[in-house]
């Protein structure tokens, strides 16, 4: 099986502008989350979906939305980005059934 | 929320050296997860271990629920060890959707 695959895998913006940001689970997985890592705060979760609906939400600003697509991929978007939204954001699938997470790649983003 | 506290935070070895990263969370989970993070930023996982004992190869990890700490065991450390080790929580609960709370990880360093 095809593993949990991100697009793009580098990204470069500029302050004010949005990103979109994808994630493609592996075949047969329905829940996907989504975290960010900075090397000041490590690994924080964003927000898991399951099935189109968003289930849980971490302590983020509203500038930071996700979706997901009947056939589970997700995507998730920052609108006004800061400096500060400058990280490796990374998407995990998990298989209904188990707790067991398996990530992406990651996608880099920089925001200049 | 749940706390996870790992230790030591960095580990230099030489090869073929032993080392035992330790895991400590304040809560009950339902999930426990060992990951290497490699030099490209992915999350790989090593085990899926909320009690028990599991091996894999050089690598080991035993996690003690009652007590609330998991330890990992890698032997006869390689080279290609080298990176990030993260331990991850989800709570016991049945709240916690696809949310897995992290440690800060332990950096290892392998010297040939």
């Amino acid at each position: 099986k095809a593993g949990v695959t991100q697009t793009p895998r580098y990204l470069i913006k500029t302050r004010g502008q949005q990103v979109t940001l994808s994630c493609s689970p592996i075949s047969g997985h329905r829940s996907v989350s989504w975290y960010q890592q900075t090397p000041g705060q490590g690994l924080q979760f964003l927000f898991e979906y399951f099935s189109e609906t968003q289930r849980n939400k971490g302590n983020f600003p509203g500038r930071f939305s996700g979706r997901q697509f009947s056939n589970s991929r997700s995507e998730m978007n920052v609108s006004t980005l800061e400096l500060g939204d400058s990280a490796l954001y990374l998407c995990a699938s998990t298989v209904l059934g188990t707790d067991t997470q398996y990530f992406g790649p990651g996608t880099r983003l920089t925001v200049l | 929320g749940i706390q996870v506290e790992q230790s030591p935070p960095d580990l230099i070895l030489q090869e073929g050296a032993n080392s035992t990263l330790r895991c400590n969370f304040s809560d009950s989970v339902n999930n426990l997860q060992w990951f290497h993070q490699n030099p490209w930023g992915q999350l790989i996982n090593l085990f899926y271990i909320p009690s028990g004992t599991k091996q894999n190869g050089r690598l080991s990890a035993t996690t003690v629920a009652t007590e609330r700490y998991s330890l990992l065991y890698i032997s006869s450390s390689q080279t290609t060890d080298s990176g990030v080790y993260f331990c991850a929580v989800d709570g016991a609960g049945g709240t916690s959707y696809g949310k897995l709370t992290f440690g800060q990880g332990t950096i290892l360093t392998v010297h040939p």
